[in-house]
């Protein structure tokens, strides 16, 4: 099992309110990643950090924004959520050189009503 | 950027049988090539993985083939047995220096029929 964190698992808003999904991992890990899977299972990239103070925009554009002001931790924020976010995020990561194995979370499913 | 094609989207197997999934890449560039396992409720994990500069690799009943003229890697599952019903990722990922995104293909549900 990896020592990847994500919580809450399952989250229902109403449209407009402020959330942050959690993400922790206790393998000193620097990279880590944030993907948003579709229902249909595609997942798309969304943010990555290579360490501590480095967030970088991923492949698919999002209205959500991330931080990593501490090794382990990597936040996601949306200031005001929207049906459109309804989704499941996963978030993962990996350690610098060596193997590349990319460690997932169990996810957090987020529906916004 | 990178492109990866998985097929096929679905695949129900008669335990016992074998079961392929074929990815295809888009950028010659890319050497690192993991596969995906995805179980329902839980994060993907890595089942197995292959670089570029191997042609194959066999962990017990699961093997990966990489033909790197092609572009195209391929899963081989044999002997399925009910617990390896999930959906599965390929992804690749390219060899620029510090570079870790793995860009994913869409996903194959693999269902194995007792």
């Amino acid at each position: 099992e990896a020592d990847i964190y994500q919580t809450p698992r399952y989250l229902v808003i109403g449209t407009g309110k402020k959330i942050t999904l959690e993400c922790s991992q206790t393998m000193g890990h620097d990279k880590m990643y944030w993907y948003q899977q579709d229902p249909g299972m595609e997942l798309h990239l969304i943010h990555y950090s290579y360490g501590v103070n480095s967030t970088e925009k991923g492949d698919l554009s999002s209205e959500s924004t991330v931080s990593r002001i501490r090794t382990e931790h990597f936040p996601l924020t949306l200031e005001s959520a929207r049906p459109s976010h309804t989704s499941q995020y996963l978030c993962a990561s990996s350690a610098t050189g060596g193997p590349n194995e990319q460690f997932f979370g169990p996810g957090t499913r987020l529906t916004v009503l | 950027g990178e492109n990866v094609e998985q097929h096929p989207s679905t695949l129900s197997v008669q335990e016992g049988d074998s079961a392929v999934i074929k990815c295809t890449y888009s950028d010659s560039a890319s050497n690192y090539f993991p596969w995906y396992k995805q179980e329902l409720g839980k994060g993907p994990q890595l089942i197995i993985d292959i670089r570029s500069n191997v042609g194959e690799k066999k962990d017990q009943r699961i093997a990966v083939t990489l033909n790197k003229t092609a572009k195209h890697f391929s899963l081989h599952i044999t002997e399925t047995q009910p617990e390896d019903s999930a959906v599965y990722f390929c992804a690749a990922r390219l060899s620029n220096f510090g570079n870790e995104k793995l860009t994913f293909g869409t996903g194959t549900r693999l269902t194995i029929i007792p």
